[in-house]
């Protein structure tokens, strides 16, 4: 069945340094990619929404500056956390959807665990 | 507002105990989907189950089954013999539709334990 792979897995950050997250669909083209994140034991918020080839939307209350999205390609996104601090720490997870893939289940990666120390 | 809640947010039981989910949800939509997702303490979210808002036909998947009702909008999921596998943490979700795409408004979660 159709895959989206997440990487890092973990990553360890320092203060101040930024992080990109990679979004891959390994067998389909992902025409949507969403963005999610999760703080512990609390529900997945999403962040933004990106069409490949135009710019994401973010939904309210996220920084488009903090938190840059590229949607380069269809079968990458990428999240770079930017100037990134102990706050941002968090568990982000990205799904995907392709054409024809109106309403079926989201595909989810397995979810990069940001730690910024 | 479209939204998801689910108030249990933690139960325990012991192994082949019958447990139920409950999940409630709220929209002005009158197509949606609902979904039921796993996410064991991996983090990877699982895929469980999605049904349109014109099915209320219940269903049963091994020892998974779902009960929906549009009338008190719910959409709840039962876990028959549990076992100590199933201890994680589960999500019901609605899709919002949004600029011709799908977002999932996530409920809080339950976690769920299955004690041996």
């Amino acid at each position: 069945g159709a895959v989206v792979s997440q990487h890092p897995s973990r990553v360890i950050c320092k203060s101040g340094t930024s992080v990109k997250i990679e979004c891959r669909s390994l067998d389909f083209q992902a025409t949507t990619m969403f963005w999610y994140r999760q703080f512990p034991k609390q529900s997945l918020m999403l962040m933004a929404t990106s069409n490949e080839g135009s710019k994401a939307t973010y939904e309210q209350g996220v920084e488009k500056d903090k938190f840059l999205i590229n949607h380069a390609s269809l079968t990458l996104s990428t999240l770079t956390v930017t100037s990134a601090h102990p706050e941002d720490s968090s568990f982000y997870i990205c799904s995907a959807l392709g054409p024809g893939q109106d309403n079926s289940p989201l595909h989810f990666g397995n979810g990069t665990r940001l730690t910024v120390t | 507002a479209q939204k998801v809640t689910q108030a249990q947010t933690e139960i325990s039981v012991v192994e082949k105990e019958d447990v139920t989910l409950d999940c409630v949800y709220e929209t002005r939509d009158t197509t949606y989907y609902l979904f039921w997702y796993k996410q064991p303490p991996s983090g990877e979210l699982v895929f469980l189950i999605r049904r349109n808002s014109f099915d209320e036909q219940n269903e049963i998947s091994g020892r998974y089954s779902w009960n929906f009702q549009k009338s008190t909008s719910s959409f709840n999921f039962t876990i028959t013999a549990s076992q100590v596998v199933d201890s994680a943490v589960y999500f019901c979700a609605l899709s919002e539709r949004s600029y011709n795409t799908d977002k999932l408004i996530f409920g809080t979660g339950t976690r769920l334990q299955v004690f041996p």
